[in-house]
């Protein structure tokens, strides 16, 4: 089964700054079937990047997948006060599904 | 719109069973796999099992084996899952999430629509 790892586990910064999200897989992923998703409390999952770097529908461009093999990033360009939640990074291979154990994002 | 509502909270002893539904709406429900998905408090996303409206077939994590059961209702757009011999760590908020696809040069897989979560405590 393929591991993915997040880093770092929490990340502090302020409105405005640029957010960058690392995901690395045990073994190499297909790009096809990498996501990312943003949680909030008390909420469901919302998918944000599906395909590595493609954007779902209403995501705002601001945010950004970029990757390929074993190594994934998530970019947040200028964090808005509603981007403060937690981020999970998703693969997909041989009907087994995983997800990393998330990146907290926290006003700093 | 597309959504996918789930059934209430539940409370089941040590040793019971649960089972969730999921009733989707606003698309051909046989036309999406459903994923199961579940979180503990304060804990991250663990998949449970994908299941196929249409066949019916079934998969299902290795830790699950055994204890869930992913089943459907075409009628009525409703997919299930029953999870058995509950104990503590099953506490959790458990989701249902469509499996969206793309085909464009090769296919893509991912959870597009997710229900709010149906919160399952087992206590004694």
């Amino acid at each position: 089964e393929i591991v993915l790892t997040q880093s770092p586990g929490t990340l502090s910064l302020s409105p405005g700054e640029r957010a960058t999200l690392s995901c690395r897989a045990s073994q190499s992923v297909s790009s096809s079937y990498l996501a990312w998703y943003q949680q909030k409390p008390g909420q469901a999952p919302r998918l944000l990047i599906y395909g590595a770097s493609s954007r779902a529908t209403g995501i705002p461009d601001r945010f950004s997948g970029s990757g390929s093999g074993t190594d994934f990033t998530l970019t947040i360009s200028r964090l808005e006060p509603e981007d403060f939640a937690v981020y999970y990074c998703q693969q997909y291979g041989s009907s087994v599904w995983t997800f990393g154990q998330g990146t907290k994002v926290e006003i700093k | 719109q597309v959504q996918l509502v789930q059934s209430g909270a539940e409370v089941k002893k040590p040793g019971a069973s649960v089972k969730v539904s999921c009733k989707a709406s606003g698309y051909t429900f046989t036309s999406y796999d459903i994923n199961w998905v579940r979180q503990a408090t304060g804990q991250g996303l663990e998949w449970m099992g994908w299941m196929n409206p249409n066949s019916g077939n079934t998969g299902y994590a290795q830790k699950f084996q055994g204890r869930v059961t992913m089943t459907r209702n075409t009628s009525i757009s409703t997919a299930y899952m029953e999870l058995s011999s509950l104990r503590s760590e099953d506490t959790a908020v458990y989701y249902c999430a469509r499996v969206g696809w793309l085909f464009a040069w090769h296919y893509y897989y991912y959870m597009d629509v997710w229900g709010k979560g149906t919160t399952v405590t087992v206590s004694s």
